[in-house]
C-alpha cells in the first residue's frame, strides 16, 4: 500500500499568515492527490482534488501544487475559519490512503 | 442535494458484529462507487473499503486491517450501501463515514460525506 506522510503534524499560525502543509507519498501517485479540511465533530470537507483543482465553493486562498511524490497545500492568507485539521489522500490506487493529518492552530 | 445518512452504529462487545447502513439520495446511486472511511477517537482518517457499481462489476476492496472481517454490499433498489463488521476489536472503535467516490481529473476523491455513525467496541 502507498503510505502518505504529512508535515508538520501541527502548526501554529496567525490570521493573515501564509501557511504551507506538505504531503509525501511512498511511491509516485502522479498528480492524484486530494486535500480535506476537518473541524472538530464534523465530517471532512474536500478542498482540492487532483493536486490543484479547487472544489466548488472553496475560497481561492487555498491552492495546491506538486507531482510524483511531493505535494503542497498553501493557504495564502489565513482566515479565522481555517483553523482545523488538514489531510492529504492519494486517489491513485486502492487503498485510498490518507496522511496522518496536520493540525493548524491559532498562535 | 446529495445526502448520505449513516445508521447502525452502537456499543458492541469484542468479537461481536454490527451492520452499518448508508442511505443515499440526490444522485444516481446505481452508477456510484461508494466507500467507508473511519476515524478512531482523536486519530486520523482511515479508508476502510469500497464497492463498485454493479455496472463496473459490483466488487469490493478492503483495507488490510479489515480484510476478511468486514463486508460491503449494496441494494440499488433502496439506494443503500451496507458495511457488515464482524469479529470486532477495540481498534475498530470510531466514527464510520459513508462517502461517494468521485473520479475526476484522473483521481478518486470523496466530495460527499455522511455525518458518520459511532461504533464502540468495549466489554
Amino acid at each position: 500500500d502507498i503510505q502518505m506522510t504529512q508535515s508538520p503534524s501541527s502548526l501554529s499560525a496567525s490570521v493573515g499568515d501564509r501557511v504551507t502543509i506538505s504531503c509525501r507519498a511512498s511511491q509516485t501517485i502522479s498528480g492524484y492527490l486530494n486535500w480535506y479540511q476537518q473541524k472538530p465533530g464534523k465530517a471532512p470537507k474536500l478542498l482540492m482534488y487532483a493536486t490543484s483543482n479547487l472544489q466548488g465553493g472553496v475560497p481561492s486562498r487555498f491552492s495546491g501544487s506538486g507531482s510524483g511524490t511531493d505535494f503542497t497545500l498553501t493557504i495564502s492568507s489565513l482566515q479565522p475559519e481555517d483553523f482545523a485539521t488538514y489531510y492529504c489522500q492519494q486517489g491513485y490506487s486502492t487503498s485510498y490512503t490518507f496522511g496522518q493529518g496536520t493540525k493548524l492552530e491559532n498562535k | 442535494e446529495v445526502q448520505l445518512v449513516e445508521s447502525g452504529g452502537g456499543l458492541v462487545k469484542p468479537g461481536g458484529s454490527l451492520r452499518l447502513s448508508c442511505a443515499a439520495s440526490g444522485f444516481n446511486f446505481a452508477d456510484a462507487w461508494m466507500s467507508w472511511v473511519r476515524q478512531a477517537p482523536g486519530r486520523g482518517l482511515e479508508w476502510v473499503g469500497r464497492i463498485k457499481s454493479k455496472r463496473s462489476g459490483g466488487t469490493a476492496d478492503y483495507a488490510p486491517p479489515v480484510k476478511g472481517r468486514f463486508t460491503m454490499s449494496r441494494d440499488d433498489s433502496k439506494n443503500t450501501v451496507y458495511l457488515q463488521v464482524d469479529s470486532l476489536q477495540s481498534e475498530d472503535t470510531g466514527v464510520y463515514y459513508c462517502t461517494w467516490d468521485i473520479f475526476g481529473s484522473g483521481s478518486y476523491y470523496f466530495a460527499y460525506w455522511g455525518q458518520g455513525t459511532l461504533v464502540t467496541v468495549s466489554s
